[in-house]
């Protein structure tokens, strides 16, 4: 079975360009949800999808940040202009269900603003 | 706030020595606990959860971690480190009991020398 997979694995943008993260979840997986570390800090929580619908989006920085899911597959997230401080590493993860302790990670995107 | 957090930054230890990482929690309700390993190039996977009953929860690769609620610790152990175990290691809770949305702690990079 596959795993979650997210491409690009790296990008390096200047400061007000615009990037497009993408992750694939595992096949069959509803739930969807975005996290990034910022270096040397906690991993955060951005948003989770069920499906196409955003569940909660709570932890979006700004709205710089955009984030979509058409069609209940893919998922991406969109940085536009991007600033020096949204340099991180991006993580991806999808579940089967909402229940506590089945979440699968991507290897996540390392991007870095220059 | 619901948070947790890690102490140690960076460990360094040689093979065989023995390993414990400290993480402490602060939320209410019932608690559930996780601890993520990271190994380098690769993404982030589960190494144990703590839902309740036995405080004392073992999970792959040898680790173990006991959960004790008056110290409001949950410290991860190994009795002798490999240098495979060279990774990141986060432990991670729920922003709500049940819930797939975890909040992380800042981390912990083994280095595990030869």
């Amino acid at each position: 079975e596959a795993g979650v997979t997210q491409f690009p694995s790296h990008s390096v943008i200047e400061k007000g360009q615009t990037v497009t993260l993408r992750c694939d979840p595992i096949s069959g997986h509803d739930n969807l949800y975005w996290y990034r570390r910022v270096m040397g800090k906690e991993i955060k929580f951005l948003l989770h999808f069920v499906k196409e619908s955003k569940q909660d989006e709570s932890g979006m920085p700004n709205n710089r940040f955009l984030a979509e899911r058409t069609g209940g597959t893919y998922s991406t997230l969109k940085v536009q202009p991007a600033e020096l401080e949204d340099s991180g590493v991006y993580f991806c993860a999808s579940s089967p269900d909402r229940l506590i302790g089945k979440l699968f990670f991507g290897s996540g995107t390392q991007l870095s603003v220059l | 706030a619901q948070s947790v957090s890690q102490h140690n930054h960076h460990v360094i230890l040689s093979e065989a020595a023995s390993l414990e990482l400290g993480c402490n929690y602060s939320y209410g309700g019932t608690v559930n606990l996780f601890w993520y390993v990271q190994y380098p190039g690769q993404h982030l996977q589960l190494l144990l959860k703590y839902f309740s009953g036995d405080p004392l929860v073992k999970g792959i690769k040898g680790f173990e971690a006991e959960f004790i609620k008056s110290k409001f610790s949950f410290n991860l152990r190994k009795p002798s480190v490999q240098w495979s175990d060279t990774a990141e290691y986060f432990c991670a809770g729920p922003y709500q009991t049940g819930a797939n949305n975890l909040f992380f702690g800042t981390g912990t990079r083994l280095t595990v020398i030869p």
